[in-house]
C-alpha cells in the first residue's frame, strides 16, 4: 500500500516471548493506529497515536504496548505473547478524519 | 457507544448479478461514512466516502447511498465480477479521529 509498510508480514513465535511489529509511513500523517482482525470480530483498535510520543489505548489494549519516537514509525509490542494474540494485525494512518484512513498490508502473527 | 451493524454477514451471488449490502450506524456526532473493500490477505481499501449532506456516491460499479435520517447506508454492486469477491466494511466517523468499524459483509461471486 502506498506510503505505509508493515514488517514483518508473517511471524510465528512461542508463547511467552516478546514480539515487536513495525509500521512505517512516508506520508507524514499525524495519526497512526494498530488494529487486530479476527474472524467474527472485524477490526478492533489496540492503540493509536496522535503525534510523536502521544499515544492512547483502544478497546483491546491489554497485553500490548506501543511507542512512537518518530512521526514515521509506530511500534506495537507484545511483551509476553499468548495464543489469544494470534491474529492479523493492521496498521493504519490518517491525516484527519476528513482525509480517510490508509491501511498497511497486515502482519499475520501466530503464537504457538 | 458508537456502533455500526452490517448485513448480511455473508452473501453468495453469481457473476453478472447485482447485490446490495446494508449498514446501520449509530455514530454521534456524525460527519461521514465510508465503505472499504478488503481482499483476502490485504488491508482495507477505501471505495466511497459520504458526508451527512450527501445521499449517493458512485465509484465505477459501486454505488453507495446514505440516509442520515434513518442512519442507514447501502452499497450496491452492479454487474458483479469475480474480482468483487471480498469483505466490504462500513465505517462511521465523526467528532474524533477514532472511526467505528462494522464487522463486514463477506461477498463471494461465483462464475
Amino acid at each position: 500500500d502506498a506510503g505505509i509498510t508493515q514488517s514483518p508480514r508473517h511471524k510465528v513465535t512461542e508463547t511467552g516471548t516478546p514480539v515487536t511489529l513495525r509500521c512505517h509511513q512516508t506520508e507524514n500523517h499525524r495519526y497512526m493506529y494498530w488494529y487486530r482482525q479476527d474472524p467474527g470480530h472485524g477490526l478492533r483498535l489496540i492503540h493509536y497515536s496522535y503525534g510523536v510520543k502521544d499515544t492512547d489505548k483502544g478497546e483491546v489494549s491489554d497485553g500490548y504496548s506501543v511507542s512512537r519516537s518518530k512521526t514515521e514509525d509506530f511500534l506495537l509490542t507484545l511483551e509476553s505473547a499468548t495464543s489469544s494474540q494470534t491474529s492479523v494485525y493492521f496498521c493504519a494512518i490518517s491525516d484527519g478524519d476528513s482525509y480517510g484512513y490508509t491501511f498497511g498490508s497486515g502482519t499475520r502473527l501466530t503464537v504457538v | 457507544k458508537n456502533q455500526v451493524e452490517q448485513s448480511p454477514q455473508s452473501l453468495i451471488i453469481l457473476e453478472g448479478k447485482n447485490c446490495t449490502l446494508q449498514c446501520n450506524y449509530t455514530v454521534s456526532p456524525f460527519s461521514n461514512l465510508r465503505w472499504y473493500k478488503q481482499d483476502t490477505g490485504r488491508g482495507p481499501v477505501s471505495l466511497t466516502i459520504m458526508t451527512f449532506s450527501e445521499n449517493t456516491k458512485s465509484n465505477g460499479r459501486y454505488t453507495a447511498t446514505l440516509d442520515a435520517d434513518t442512519k442507514q447506508s447501502s452499497l450496491h454492486i452492479t454487474a458483479s465480477q469475480l474480482s468483487d469477491s471480498a469483505s466490504y466494511i462500513c465505517v462511521g466517523s465523526g467528532g474524533s479521529y477514532i472511526p467505528t468499524f462494522g464487522r463486514g459483509t463477506s461477498l463471494i461471486v461465483h462464475p
